[in-house]
């Protein structure tokens, strides 16, 4: 069965430095999504990212963060400065369509933790 | 604006008991979508079932079962006969209308099985 693939699986990294999150989205699926996860606490939408370009963001996304397609089979998330507080479980997913009809298939998820 | 309750934070049970986990959504759409995830100690996101809003049969695959009410805004996610490896945290969460393909994750329920 497809799937979506993300590394590394777990990051860390030092407070202020960059990092990038990178995934593999399922190669027929158009729609692109990151969330987030805080240890303990519930999953959130970051942004989602259709014929290279944002569709949707959330609060959360501010200006720290970034989403590019640099090719054909990539989809990443960077981080430009991490803070403490950007410690959590990031998880990529895709889908094949954007109507809210459409499944979603998440990766296994990415561990950062800022030090 | 979009939510979704799981006022269960955590339960405990023994093997072989049967439990409930409940999820409430809140939401002014006519066409949405519920689901329920399980997240195991693993950290991923594992897809158990997409219910869309016209949909109000009960829906039974093995061990698990879905009770979806409409009139009551709940989508309850019941296991026959648990077993230690249902040991989890399980999250409902909503899609559709204007949130399109955007997932609202509730708190999740922390379901632990005792042998």
């Amino acid at each position: 069965e497809p799937e979506v693939t993300q590394t590394p699986s777990h990051q860390v990294t030092q407070m202020g430095q960059e990092v990038i999150l990178r995934c593999v989205p399922i190669s027929n699926h158009l729609y692109f999504y990151w969330y987030r996860q805080i240890l303990g606490q519930k999953v959130e939408f970051l942004v989602s990212f259709y014929n290279n370009e944002i569709s949707e963001k959330s609060e959360i996304f501010d200006d720290q963060f970034s989403v590019e397609r640099p090719d054909g089979s990539n989809f990443t998330l960077k981080i430009r400065s991490t803070k403490l507080e950007d410690s959590a479980m990031y998880f990529c997913a895709s889908s094949v369509g954007g109507g809210s009809g459409y499944g979603y298939t998440f990766g296994s998820g990415t561990r950062l933790t800022v030090v | 604006a979009q939510k979704v309750t799981q006022a269960q934070t955590e339960i405990s049970v023994v093997e072989k008991e049967d439990v409930t986990l409940d999820c409430v959504y809140e939401t002014r759409d006519t066409t949405y979508y519920l689901f329920w995830y399980k997240q195991p100690p693993s950290g991923e996101l594992v897809f158990l079932i997409r219910r869309n809003s016209f949909d109000e049969q009960n829906e039974i695959s093995g061990r698990y079962s879905w009770n979806f009410q409409k009139s009551t805004s709940s989508f309850n996610f019941t296991i026959t006969a648990s077993q230690v490896v249902d040991s989890a945290v399980y999250f409902c969460a909503l899609s559709g209308g204007n949130a399109g393909n955007m997932l609202t994750f509730g708190g999740g329920t922390r379901l632990m099985v005792k042998p």
